[in-house]
């Protein structure tokens, strides 16, 4: 297992444009998380995937962003009509376990420019 | 809400010296984890150091330890022998105990560290 796996390493796009990005988490791991990262922050969490349900989203999530695990394996953010705003890392990760406190396994992210 | 704060922007030692990287937090919370991670420029996140907040034992982790001071909500990593591989953005983070509920980590603005040789 190479562990998460994250893609395309690199997206860039136009304002008004629709794009996806896939993770592939470590195959064994029921937890599933997204984190948006912008120059000189920490990474901010955006929403998280137990197997296939979706238990939780950010405030920072607006309706433009939607997420699916479909099978509680691989999951795939898209957002919408994208903004010069939405431009950041978008990194997954993904976990073992029943509590919050298991270490998280990150894949190197999806960094996203819109023009 | 919870927020962590990393009030040094960058650091910068020589190598084999010892570093100390300062975390503080807020948190009403009286169960909860904090960690140390560690980005290199592939940019992977990588988990340092763990330290639960009912242990009064300091986590250790070969060369890297932290002084936990839960009254103070202090965090700071400790860095001994460092080495060039460790030149990265360190970022404290902390997360509520849920027992199986969802949260995500919040995560301090970073620390730059140069190991120079």
């Amino acid at each position: 297992d190479t562990g998460v796996s994250q893609d395309p390493r690199h997206k860039i796009t136009k304002r008004g444009q629709n794009v996806t990005f896939r993770c592939d988490p470590i195959s064994e791991h029921n937890r599933l998380y997204w984190y948006r990262q912008t120059l000189g922050q920490g990474p901010e969490f955006l929403t998280y995937f137990q197997n296939e349900a979706q238990l939780e989203k950010s405030r920072l999530l607006s309706d433009r962003f939607s997420a699916e695990r479909p099978k509680g394996s691989f999951s795939t953010l898209e957002i919408q009509r994208t903004e010069q705003g939405d431009s950041a890392m978008y990194l997954c990760a993904s976990s073992y376990g029943q509590h919050s406190n298991e270490k998280l396994f990150f894949g190197s992210g999806t960094q996203l420019s819109v023009l | 809400a919870q927020t962590v704060t990393q009030s040094q922007p960058e650091m910068s030692v020589q190598e084999a010296e010892t570093v100390t990287l300062s975390c503080t937090y807020d948190t009403s919370e009286s169960n909860y984890y904090l960690f140390w991670y560690k980005q290199p420029p592939s940019r992977q996140m990588i988990l340092v150091i763990r330290q639960e907040a009912y242990k009064q034992q300091n986590a250790t982790e070969n060369r890297f330890s932290v002084n936990f001071q839960k009254a103070a909500k202090s965090f700071s990593l400790k860095i001994s022998d460092s080495q060039l591989g460790d030149t990265a953005m360190y970022f404290c983070a902390f997360i509520m105990y849920s027992g199986g509920g969802a949260d995500g980590l919040t995560f301090g603005k970073g620390t730059h560290l140069i190991i120079q040789p």
